[in-house]
């Protein structure tokens, strides 16, 4: 079935350091995206999220970038602190009323001082 | 901001036992609810999506029988692991949209475990 993918399932990054996780999806029809931060033993944390007229948006410290041509979602963390480890998943679907999300595999991203 | 409540956080019930697990929204009304299960370094699957007055719609795979799912009000959707086994074992998360907003608000999630 159609499902959003992430290339990577683990980062390791140094304090500071600016992070990148991406993922490919491949349902065409979606239009509506967004990331997710999941610590362990908790339920997923909403990050930033971006429609489909969109190819970019930014936040505090984060940007999610969108490529409609390759299916392609990023995302961004800058200045990359201990407390971002976690593990993060793009999530999917289409705009509309009373659609789930369908998450991605998930990349685990690990922050060292 | 929209608060998902999920209760319990974690239970261990013997086999064969039934288990409820329930989601409410806090501060904000959800015909539409998700429940998703999550294996260890797994990603969320969507178990079905439950519909307020209405039968929940479960994704391919999914026992009905086994999950049942209730949505009897707008703020609360319960998901009952029936004759629970080990392989049930797993910890499950359940979400809703406030329609007034975008984004999806996830519970905390429930840890279960069948001795």
């Amino acid at each position: 079935g159609e499902s959003v993918g992430l290339h990577l399932p683990t980062l390791s990054v140094q304090e500071g350091d600016n992070s990148i996780i991406n993922c490919a999806y491949s349902n065409s029809a979606s239009d509506y995206f967004i990331w997710y931060k999941q610590e362990s033993g908790k339920g997923p944390q909403f990050i930033i999220d971006i429609r489909s007229n969109m190819d970019k948006r930014q936040g505090q410290r984060v940007t999610v970038l969108l490529n409609k041509t390759v299916k392609h979602l990023s995302l961004q963390i800058a200045a990359t602190q201990p407390g971002d480890s976690a593990v993060y998943f793009c999530a999917e679907n289409k705009a509309q009323a009373g659609t789930a999300l369908i998450f991605g595999k998930g990349t685990t991203l690990s922050v060292s001082s | 901001g929209a608060v998902v409540s999920q209760h319990p956080s974690r239970v261990i019930c013997k086999s064969g036992t039934s288990v409820k697990i329930e989601c409410r929204s806090l501060d904000f009304q959800a015909t539409t609810m998700f429940w998703y299960r999550q294996f260890p370094k797994k990603s969320l699957m969507l178990m079905a999506t439950s519909n307020e007055g209405s039968k929940a719609t479960y994704e391919q795979g999914v026992e009905k029988d086994k999950f049942l799912i209730n949505h009897a009000s707008l703020t609360l959707s319960t998901l009952t692991v029936t004759s629970a086994h080990p392989e049930d074992s797993s910890f499950y998360i359940c979400s809703a949209r406030d329609e007034g907003h975008s984004g999806y608000t996830f519970g905390s999630g429930t840890r279960l475990t069948v001795v």
